[in-house]
């Protein structure tokens, strides 16, 4: 079983709408969870991170973490054709920050004009 | 600020060859890691250097893998031989170090490695 699982998607929405990404884990040691955007021929960069349980917004972009549920998401408001990427969730068990991180295969969403 | 920069940007390369690739990590970085994603599956940590030391490597799939990083700057990851299973995109990520640093990982474009 993988430590991480995200669905693959394509996930394919219009412009403007709201987009749901999820990831669930197994491993109750993740202290770190973050979400990163990659982009076709580029490495991943990071978009937003939570420590421990809770909700984190910036900007169009909210994360929450429930920790006993093992289930972490990635919310985008108003999106725009430029969020047209692959999103990677990605979690550490490392109590002092990003240390070997655990990802998710990613979720590829494409939004419409 | 340069980012993290990988070289090849892709290396075709037959069975048995071997391969190395290479890394420079973001000037002043003192951690350096080595990930792989194979077709379909997710992104695989390998390795971690603290400076020129190896702190993790408990990724590294087989003794075909040998990572340096002399002088604790660039990092090389050699392959050999190769296999078929090699192939993927290898990707290198850097972050700054110290204590009560969250060490972000700042990621390079990646290596894409096609063994034939």
């Amino acid at each position: 079983q993988k430590e991480v699982e995200q669905d693959p998607g394509p996930l394919s929405v219009p412009e403007g709408a709201i987009v749901s990404l999820n990831c669930t884990y197994s491993n109750s040691a993740f202290q770190y969870f973050m979400w990163y955007r990659q982009y076709s021929r580029k490495g991943p960069e990071l978009l937003m991170y939570t420590y421990s349980s809770g909700n984190k917004e910036d900007g169009r972009f909210t994360a929450q973490v429930d920790k006993s549920s093992k289930y972490i998401s990635l919310f985008i408001r108003d999106s725009q054709p430029s969020d047209s990427a692959t999103y990677l969730c990605a979690m550490s068990a490392s109590s002092t920050g990003f240390q070997k991180l655990v990802f998710g295969t990613g979720t590829r969403l494409l939004v419409s004009p | 600020e340069a980012g993290v920069t990988q070289f090849p940007s892709h290396s075709v390369i037959e069975k048995g060859q071997t391969v190395t690739l290479r890394c420079d990590p973001i000037s002043g970085h003192d951690n350096l890691y080595w990930y792989r994603r194979v077709m379909g599956k997710e992104i695989k940590f390998l390795l971690h250097f603290v400076k020129e030391s190896k702190q993790d490597e408990s990724g590294m799939p087989n003794n075909r893998f040998l990572a340096e990083r002399t002088g604790g700057t660039y990092s090389t990851l050699k392959v050999q031989p190769a296999e078929l299973e090699d192939s993927g995109v290898y990707f290198c990520a850097s972050s700054q170090g110290g204590g009560g640093a969250l060490n972000e990982q700042f990621f390079g474009p990646g290596t894409r490695l096609t063994v034939l």
